[in-house]
């Protein structure tokens, strides 16, 4: 059964136009993460919930935000695509992680975004 | 400001154990070392945590050192299957999990 649900899997848009990427979880998790990962490269922190509460990283461009509307569902919006925002978004979950706790991470499978 | 430091690259005979190191020589006291895996064009999948004592379960066992500053991934039967990349990471803070560059097995019949 899939537990981090993310749509679509590929997704085409064209440089500069609005793009939303979704993901929704059953596992009732407080936290939600959401990862950029080029071609050949790590999975980079761009953003994660708690709860409600949002937590950009610092080098986070100002052309990606999130929504989190409730404890299912996330998304991720890009306001102005440009050619080198064409990566994997992976959308993750855990439970809270507070001092001295440990949560492992489940991932969704992905979405391709491609600019053109 | 990654946190670990991983071997790029390595080789493994299928049928035989992988040892995989990772680097964490400013871990806190109570930070975990948890290991994750990447197959192809997929989401990355947990494989094991630990803060102090080894552990094992039906993927793998890892091993940390006593002074904690390194630790090994021990996968005893690797197949071909596993061919992977697998992530070493030490969390920054509550919340926040970032990946370094990880190691790239390649497992060979």
């Amino acid at each position: 059964d899939a537990m981090v649900i993310q749509n679509p899997r590929y997704q085409v848009t064209q440089f500069g136009k609005p793009v939303t990427l979704s993901c929704s979880q059953t596992l009732n998790h407080n936290v939600m993460y959401w990862y950029q990962q080029k071609s050949s490269q790590a999975p980079k922190l761009l953003f994660h919930y708690y709860d409600k509460d949002f937590n950009n990283e610092a080098d986070t461009p100002d052309n990606f935000q999130s929504r989190r509307p409730n404890t299912s569902f996330c998304f991720l919006d890009i306001r102005s695509p440009g050619l080198g925002d064409a990566a994997m978004y992976l959308c993750a979950t855990s439970r809270a992680i507070r001092s001295g706790g440990s949560y492992e991470q489940y991932f969704g499978p992905g979405t391709r975004l491609t600019v053109t | 400001d990654a946190k670990t430091t991983q071997p790029p690259s390595m080789d493994c005979a299928e049928g035989r154990a992988a040892n995989l190191p990772c680097n964490h020589s400013t871990i806190s006291g109570n930070e975990y070392v948890y290991w994750y895996r990447q197959i192809h064009s997929q989401g990355p999948q947990y494989i094991i945590h630990g803060l102090k004592n080894n552990e094992t379960n039906e993927m793998a066992s890892l091993i940390i050192t006593e002074d904690r500053k390194s630790s090994t991934l021990i996968l005893p039967h690797a197949t071909l299957r596993d061919t992977a990349v697998y992530y070493c990471i030490v969390r920054v803070r509550d919340n926040d999990m970032r990946f370094g560059a990880g190691t790239r097995l390649t497992v060979k019949p």
